[in-house]
Protein backbone atom coordinates (compact mmCIF):
# COMPACT_ATOMS: atom_id res chain seq x y z
CA UNK A 1 0.00 0.00 0.00
CA UNK A 2 1.27 3.26 -0.92
CA UNK A 3 1.39 6.26 1.45
CA UNK A 4 0.45 8.43 -0.96
CA UNK A 5 -2.04 8.32 -3.73
CA UNK A 6 -2.59 9.95 -6.94
CA UNK A 7 -5.73 10.31 -9.29
CA UNK A 8 -5.78 10.23 -11.96
CA UNK A 9 -2.44 8.23 -13.08
CA UNK A 10 -3.19 9.44 -16.61
CA UNK A 11 -5.12 12.43 -17.96
CA UNK A 12 -5.60 14.46 -21.53
CA UNK A 13 -7.35 17.75 -21.64
CA UNK A 14 -8.43 20.19 -24.60
CA UNK A 15 -6.66 23.67 -24.53
CA UNK A 16 -8.38 25.65 -22.05
CA UNK A 17 -10.05 23.01 -20.19
CA UNK A 18 -10.21 23.35 -16.09
CA UNK A 19 -7.82 20.14 -14.82
CA UNK A 20 -7.78 19.09 -11.08
CA UNK A 21 -5.53 16.68 -10.44
CA UNK A 22 -6.25 14.72 -6.90
CA UNK A 23 -4.05 13.30 -3.71
CA UNK A 24 -4.80 10.98 -0.80
CA UNK A 25 -2.26 10.62 2.05
CA UNK A 26 -2.74 8.24 5.26
CA UNK A 27 0.16 8.92 7.30
CA UNK A 28 0.40 12.24 9.97
CA UNK A 29 2.21 14.96 7.92
CA UNK A 30 3.81 18.46 8.27
CA UNK A 31 3.83 19.34 4.97
CA UNK A 32 2.51 18.64 1.30
CA UNK A 33 4.24 19.38 -1.86
CA UNK A 34 3.09 19.72 -5.77
CA UNK A 35 6.09 19.04 -8.02
CA UNK A 36 6.08 19.39 -11.88
CA UNK A 37 8.24 17.08 -13.99
CA UNK A 38 8.42 18.32 -17.28
CA UNK A 39 9.21 15.17 -19.95
CA UNK A 40 13.11 15.96 -20.19
CA UNK A 41 13.01 14.83 -16.12
CA UNK A 42 13.58 18.12 -14.40
CA UNK A 43 11.61 18.88 -11.25
CA UNK A 44 9.89 21.80 -10.03
CA UNK A 45 8.84 22.65 -6.82
CA UNK A 46 5.12 24.29 -7.29
CA UNK A 47 3.99 24.38 -3.58
CA UNK A 48 4.75 23.26 0.02
CA UNK A 49 0.64 23.71 1.84
CA UNK A 50 0.12 22.98 5.29
CA UNK A 51 -2.94 24.27 5.17
CA UNK A 52 -5.88 25.95 3.20
CA UNK A 53 -5.06 26.85 -0.16
CA UNK A 54 -2.19 28.36 -2.58
CA UNK A 55 -2.52 30.09 -6.12
CA UNK A 56 0.13 30.84 -8.11
CA UNK A 57 -0.89 32.02 -11.59
CA UNK A 58 -3.43 29.47 -13.12
CA UNK A 59 -2.22 27.25 -10.72
CA UNK A 60 -4.23 26.59 -7.25
CA UNK A 61 -3.58 24.02 -4.78
CA UNK A 62 -5.98 22.88 -1.60
CA UNK A 63 -5.51 21.00 1.18
CA UNK A 64 -8.03 19.43 3.42
CA UNK A 65 -6.15 18.12 6.58
CA UNK A 66 -8.92 16.73 8.69
CA UNK A 67 -9.70 14.28 5.24
CA UNK A 68 -6.09 13.85 4.13
CA UNK A 69 -6.83 14.93 0.65
CA UNK A 70 -5.19 17.80 -1.44
CA UNK A 71 -6.27 19.05 -5.17
CA UNK A 72 -4.00 20.55 -7.98
CA UNK A 73 -5.64 22.76 -10.39
CA UNK A 74 -4.60 24.28 -13.65
CA UNK A 75 -7.34 27.03 -15.06
CA UNK A 76 -7.28 27.56 -18.49
CA UNK A 77 -5.04 24.75 -19.02
CA UNK A 78 -2.04 25.12 -22.13
CA UNK A 79 0.25 22.18 -23.86
CA UNK A 80 2.76 23.86 -21.89
CA UNK A 81 1.24 22.66 -18.95
CA UNK A 82 1.71 18.85 -20.38
CA UNK A 83 4.23 17.08 -17.77
CA UNK A 84 4.14 14.81 -14.48
CA UNK A 85 2.80 16.70 -11.70
CA UNK A 86 3.50 14.62 -8.36
CA UNK A 87 2.55 15.19 -4.92
CA UNK A 88 4.63 14.49 -2.25
CA UNK A 89 3.90 14.50 1.64
CA UNK A 90 6.58 15.04 4.79
CA UNK A 91 5.98 12.81 7.88
CA UNK A 92 8.62 11.04 9.93
CA UNK A 93 10.39 11.06 6.35
CA UNK A 94 9.52 11.69 2.48
CA UNK A 95 6.55 10.01 0.91
CA UNK A 96 6.00 10.37 -2.97
CA UNK A 97 3.04 9.70 -5.18
CA UNK A 98 3.68 7.79 -8.63
CA UNK A 99 2.44 11.06 -10.84
CA UNK A 100 -0.21 12.07 -12.69
CA UNK A 101 1.09 12.39 -16.26
CA UNK A 102 -1.08 15.34 -17.80
CA UNK A 103 -1.22 16.12 -21.74
CA UNK A 104 -2.89 19.15 -22.99
CA UNK A 105 -3.97 18.81 -26.43
CA UNK A 106 -3.92 22.44 -28.60
CA UNK B 1 20.32 33.24 -6.46
CA UNK B 2 20.54 29.92 -6.00
CA UNK B 3 21.33 27.42 -8.38
CA UNK B 4 22.12 23.52 -8.03
CA UNK B 5 24.68 21.62 -10.49
CA UNK B 6 24.75 17.91 -11.31
CA UNK B 7 27.21 16.01 -13.51
CA UNK B 8 26.91 13.92 -15.60
CA UNK B 9 23.66 14.40 -17.34
CA UNK B 10 23.93 11.38 -18.94
CA UNK B 11 25.68 8.07 -17.90
CA UNK B 12 25.66 4.60 -19.36
CA UNK B 13 27.98 2.12 -17.02
CA UNK B 14 28.98 -1.54 -17.07
CA UNK B 15 27.38 -3.71 -14.37
CA UNK B 16 29.91 -3.89 -11.55
CA UNK B 17 31.97 -0.93 -12.44
CA UNK B 18 32.34 2.21 -9.97
CA UNK B 19 30.09 5.26 -9.93
CA UNK B 20 30.06 8.61 -8.96
CA UNK B 21 28.14 11.64 -9.23
CA UNK B 22 28.29 15.04 -7.74
CA UNK B 23 26.17 17.52 -7.06
CA UNK B 24 26.78 21.08 -5.89
CA UNK B 25 24.95 24.23 -4.85
CA UNK B 26 25.80 27.84 -5.20
CA UNK B 27 24.15 31.25 -3.29
CA UNK B 28 23.59 29.14 -0.14
CA UNK B 29 25.05 28.14 3.27
CA UNK B 30 24.69 25.00 5.28
CA UNK B 31 21.54 23.98 3.01
CA UNK B 32 19.89 20.63 3.69
CA UNK B 33 20.99 18.10 0.22
CA UNK B 34 18.91 14.78 -0.67
CA UNK B 35 19.19 12.26 -3.24
CA UNK B 36 17.09 10.83 -4.72
CA UNK B 37 16.50 8.04 -7.66
CA UNK B 38 13.27 7.52 -9.77
CA UNK B 39 13.32 4.27 -11.60
CA UNK B 40 11.54 3.81 -15.11
CA UNK B 41 7.59 3.93 -14.16
CA UNK B 42 7.94 4.63 -11.01
CA UNK B 43 7.40 7.40 -8.71
CA UNK B 44 11.08 9.33 -6.56
CA UNK B 45 12.48 7.40 -4.16
CA UNK B 46 14.28 9.50 -1.07
CA UNK B 47 17.90 7.49 -1.01
CA UNK B 48 19.63 9.82 1.17
CA UNK B 49 19.44 13.15 2.79
CA UNK B 50 22.41 15.27 4.87
CA UNK B 51 22.05 18.03 6.96
CA UNK B 52 25.64 18.91 7.47
CA UNK B 53 29.24 18.11 6.10
CA UNK B 54 29.54 14.31 7.52
CA UNK B 55 26.14 13.96 8.16
CA UNK B 56 24.48 11.11 6.46
CA UNK B 57 21.18 9.50 6.62
CA UNK B 58 20.32 6.49 4.51
CA UNK B 59 16.59 6.39 3.92
CA UNK B 60 16.67 2.51 2.15
CA UNK B 61 19.02 -0.21 1.89
CA UNK B 62 21.09 0.02 -1.01
CA UNK B 63 24.18 -0.54 -2.60
CA UNK B 64 24.74 2.95 -3.07
CA UNK B 65 26.52 5.63 -0.81
CA UNK B 66 26.53 9.31 0.24
CA UNK B 67 29.10 11.80 1.39
CA UNK B 68 29.23 15.18 1.83
CA UNK B 69 33.03 16.48 2.12
CA UNK B 70 32.25 20.09 1.96
CA UNK B 71 29.11 21.99 2.88
CA UNK B 72 27.35 22.31 -0.69
CA UNK B 73 28.82 19.54 -2.18
CA UNK B 74 27.58 16.19 -1.74
CA UNK B 75 28.25 13.01 -3.53
CA UNK B 76 26.71 9.89 -4.89
CA UNK B 77 28.44 6.00 -5.01
CA UNK B 78 28.84 2.82 -5.41
CA UNK B 79 31.67 0.70 -5.48
CA UNK B 80 30.09 -2.25 -8.34
CA UNK B 81 26.77 -1.15 -9.86
CA UNK B 82 23.58 -3.52 -10.57
CA UNK B 83 21.08 -3.56 -13.22
CA UNK B 84 18.62 -2.47 -10.91
CA UNK B 85 20.70 1.17 -9.99
CA UNK B 86 19.79 2.16 -13.35
CA UNK B 87 17.23 5.12 -12.95
CA UNK B 88 17.23 9.04 -13.04
CA UNK B 89 19.09 10.29 -10.18
CA UNK B 90 18.09 13.95 -8.64
CA UNK B 91 19.86 15.78 -6.06
CA UNK B 92 18.01 18.27 -4.28
CA UNK B 93 18.50 21.01 -1.72
CA UNK B 94 16.03 23.21 0.97
CA UNK B 95 17.09 25.75 3.74
CA UNK B 96 17.00 24.43 7.31
CA UNK B 97 13.60 26.75 8.14
CA UNK B 98 11.88 25.71 5.32
CA UNK B 99 11.04 22.14 3.66
CA UNK B 100 10.41 23.62 -0.43
CA UNK B 101 13.15 21.54 -1.93
CA UNK B 102 14.95 22.83 -5.60
CA UNK B 103 15.60 19.75 -7.41
CA UNK B 104 19.14 19.64 -9.99
CA UNK B 105 18.64 18.69 -13.74
CA UNK B 106 19.49 14.84 -12.72
CA UNK B 107 21.28 11.88 -14.00
CA UNK B 108 20.11 9.64 -16.26
CA UNK B 109 21.98 6.15 -15.13
CA UNK B 110 21.68 3.19 -17.47
CA UNK B 111 23.40 0.22 -15.85
CA UNK B 112 24.35 -2.31 -18.93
Amino acid sequence: KNEVEQSPQNLTAQEGEFITINCSYSVGISALHWLQQHPGGGIVSLFMLSSGKKKHGRLIATINIQEKHSSLHITASHPRDSAVYICAVRGNQFYFGTGTSLTVIP
Amino acid sequence: SQTIHQWPATLVQPVGSPLSLECTVEGTSNPNLYWYRQAAGRGLQLLFYSVGIGQISSEVPQNLSASRPQDRQFILSSKKLLLSDSGFYLCAWSTVSTDTQYFGPGTRLTVL
